[in-house]
C-alpha cells in the first residue's frame, strides 16, 4: 500500500530561522512526488513536481529535493508569510491519484 | 491565470438530504479529480475523471457519484447526508492527467446538521 509521512508534525521557526521539512514515501513506482502549501480553510496551492532522484527545484525561499525514498522541503531565512501547512503527495504509475501525507504545520514568529 | 472554481463555497445540509458539488477545471484541463478534507486531515482522493470517464476511484461511498460533462466541468453528488460527511471537499484539474500537478480549486465547505 502506498504510504506517505511527514516530520515533523508542527515545526516553530523564528523569523530568518532555517530549516527542513521531511516527507517518506513508499510507493510501487513512483511517478511524480508533489509539494503543496495549504493555508488555513483554502485549497492546496502547488509548489514543486520532483520525478526522480537527485532532482531538486527551487522558488524563492524553498528548495525541494528527492531521494528514492524521501523529499525534503528547504526553507531558508523564512518569513511569517511562510506559516502554513506544507503538505507533500505522491502519484504512482498505476493510477493518477495523489496519496497526501499528514502535512507539517509551519509557524514562522516575526 | 484562470484558476479552478468551485461552487458552492459554503453548503449547510441536514441529515439525509442530497448535495450536489460543482467544478470548472483550468482552460484546456481535462481531467478532474475530487477530494475529501475532514478536520486537521489530509485530503483523502474520492474519484478523477479523464475526457468524462471516470479514470480512478478512492475512497468514495457508495451514496456519492460524480460525472464529468462535455464541458469538462464536473458534479459530485452526495446522497443520505450524514453528519460524517461534514468536510471540505476539494476539486483539482490537470492536463492531460499524467505526470503533471494537480491544481486545486478553493474548496466547498459542507456542513451536516
Amino acid at each position: 500500500e502506498d504510504q506517505v509521512t511527514q516530520s515533523p508534525e508542527a515545526l516553530r521557526l523564528q523569523e530568518g530561522e532555517s530549516s527542513s521539512l521531511n516527507c517518506s514515501y513508499t510507493v510501487s513506482g513512483l511517478r511524480g512526488l508533489f509539494w503543496y502549501r495549504q493555508d488555513p480553510g483554502k485549497g492546496p496551492e502547488f509548489l514543486f513536481t520532483l520525478y526522480s532522484a537527485g532532482e531538486e527545484k527551487e522558488k524563492e525561499r524553498l528548495k525541494a529535493t528527492l531521494t528514492k525514498k524521501e523529499s525534503f522541503l528547504h526553507i531558508t531565512a523564512p518569513k511569517p508569510e511562510d506559516s502554513a501547512t506544507y503538505l507533500c503527495a505522491v502519484q504512482a504509475n498505476y493510477g493518477q491519484n495523489f496519496v497526501f501525507g499528514p502535512g507539517t504545520r509551519l509557524s514562522v514568529l516575526p | 491565470a484562470a484558476g479552478v472554481i468551485q461552487s458552492p463555497r459554503h453548503l449547510i445540509k441536514e441529515k439525509r438530504e442530497t448535495a450536489t458539488l460543482k467544478c470548472y477545471p483550468i482552460p484546456r484541463h481535462d481531467t478532474v479529480y475530487w477530494y475529501q478534507q475532514g478536520p486537521g486531515q489530509d485530503p483523502q482522493f474520492l474519484i478523477s475523471f479523464y475526457e468524462k470517464m471516470q479514470s480512478d476511484k478512492g475512497s468514495i461511498p457508495d451514496r456519492f457519484s460524480a460525472q464529468q460533462f462535455s464541458d469538462y466541468h464536473s458534479e459530485l453528488n452526495m446522497s443520505s447526508l450524514e453528519l460524517g460527511d461534514s468536510a471540505l471537499y476539494f476539486c483539482a484539474s490537470s492536463p492531460e492527467g499524467h505526470r503533471l500537478a494537480q491544481y486545486f480549486g478553493p474548496g466547498t465547505r459542507l456542513t451536516v446538521l
